[in-house]
């Protein structure tokens, strides 16, 4: 499985733009990338998966180069109540439910984000 | 109920204790996992079931911990001679087979404190 290597914090004011991105070297042809928010003392929340370009859903962007080595995750105009703990994930998102089910979470990157 | 429902949210326990650690997933979501989490640190996987069987038991960490999910639905967690090193948040998540966006539904967590 694809390790992942992600800013361990950064810090934000409300309104802003907000951009993470995670490094994923030695990405598989079948990997998918997924990102997961967690609030404190809260199970991690999925916010978006993509395998190539862009995805857009109603929370978030995700800009995945051509090389796939690496993606973004784009927070438009965060809130405080973004604060949060981000997470990306590399894995074969076809396939959770088949023989490997072991999603490696790293560290996250924890973001501030103030008024 | 909707969502992942983990209990005790909360087990104090001494050393040497057994503890058991439930969780009920969401209806129909045939695959379940348990991953447990440190102060500071992501998700650590321990186990995935498919149904009733363990279809990845890689994560866990020696054979004190067990899990089972005899019906495929509600799945236990059990931990026998309790260590202080095994105080951490236990986290259960579902999801749909067959759904390919992969997205994994966490519940809050049972917080384990072996002291």
């Amino acid at each position: 499985l694809a390790k992942t290597t992600q800013p361990i914090s950064m810090d934000s004011y409300e309104g802003q733009e907000v951009n993470i991105t995670c490094s994923h070297n030695n990405i598989a042809t079948n990997d998918y990338i997924t990102w997961y928010q967690q609030f404190p003392s809260q199970g991690p929340r999925f916010i978006i998966q993509g395998y190539k370009t862009k995805v857009t859903n109603e929370v978030a962007s995700l800009f995945i180069p051509a090389d796939r080595k690496s993606s973004t995750l784009s927070l438009p105009r965060v809130s405080l109540s973004d604060t949060a703990v981000y997470y990306c994930l590399v894995g074969d998102g076809m396939n959770y439910g088949g023989s490997q089910g072991n999603l490696i979470f790293g560290k996250g990157t924890k973001l501030s984000v103030k008024p | 109920g909707a969502g992942v429902s983990q209990t005790p949210s909360n087990k104090v326990t001494e050393k040497g204790k057994y503890v058991e650690l439930r969780c009920d997933p969401i209806s129909g979501h045939t695959a379940l996992y348990w991953y447990r989490q440190s102060l500071g640190q992501g998700p650590e996987f321990l186990i995935y079931f498919q149904g009733t069987g363990a279809a990845d038991d890689s994560g866990l960490p020696n054979d004190r911990f067990f899990a089972v999910r005899p019906e495929g639905s509600v799945s236990t967690l059990k931990i026998q001679r309790t260590e202080r090193g095994d105080s951490a948040v236990y986290l259960c998540a579902s999801s749909l087979r067959g759904l390919d966006t992969g997205e994994l539904f966490f519940g809050e967590g049972s917080r384990l404190t072996v002291l």
